[in-house]
């Protein structure tokens, strides 16, 4: 069965600061492996997926994330947080001929001014 | 840009009512989804469809039932509503296979 674990319900970071939200997933093939961001009240909105090919993945509004098989970890980081990026993070992961997702439970971000 | 929307954004019912969440898509997508959001639970799938009429349950199917007669629309039927279905339900939907999912603004759903 697949699986996501998102480690960290709640990160604070300062506005200027760089982030790192963790993702460890399972899954018993070639993972496709996303990044969604979800504002209040909002429904969730893609960053980045990763397919196959390059392992560094870059996403919208200066975000990436490195796929790492060896430990099945799909970390998204920013060099520089802005106030805006304030939201919940959510790390998915599916594959194959398998169209559905499974989500991890998300990590909250809050960003100090 | 694909657009998913949903009927209402926030929606109270009281217990014991039939309720109907409408979503439709624009994007000639194959999939359609519907979650339900709960604060330190993220999100669980309720129903998913791959075609018209047809239909899979997912991790949560319980007390829900779902409608897909025409390609575009995915409704998310509460037969009977009770007060552990008020929740954030989100719409998404996909091309083929496990594709990127597209995800509408939500409805709040509060059962009284």
């Amino acid at each position: 069965a697949q699986s996501v674990t998102q480690p960290d319900i709640h990160i604070t970071v300062s506005e200027g600061a760089s982030l790192e939200l963790r993702c460890n997933y399972s899954y018993g093939a070639t993972p496709y492996l996303f990044w969604y961001v979800q504002s209040p009240g909002q429904g969730l909105q893609l960053l980045l997926k990763y397919f196959s090919g390059d392992t560094l993945v870059q996403g919208i509004k200066g975000f990436e994330a490195e796929f790492k098989r060896s430990q099945s970890s799909f970390n998204l980081r920013k060099p520089s947080v802005h106030w805006s990026d304030a939201a919940e993070y959510f790390c998915a992961v599916g594959g194959g001929s398998n169209y559905k997702l499974t989500f991890g439970k998300g990590t909250l971000l809050t960003v100090n001014p | 840009d694909v657009k998913v929307t949903q009927s209402s954004r926030y929606l109270v019912k009281r217990t014991g009512e039939k309720v109907f969440l409408e979503c439709v898509q624009d994007m000639d997508h194959e999939n359609m989804f519907w979650y339900r959001q709960d604060p330190g639970l993220g999100l669980r799938l309720i129903y998913f469809s791959y075609d018209v009429k047809m239909k899979e349950k997912g991790d949560i199917p319980e007390g829900y039932s779902v409608s897909r007669e025409k390609k575009e629309r995915f409704s998310l039927i509460l037969e009977s509503a009770s007060t552990n279905q008020t929740s954030m339900y989100l719409c998404a939907s996909s091309p083929p296979a496990a594709d990127t999912q597209y995800f509408g603004p939500g409805t709040r759903l509060t059962v009284l």
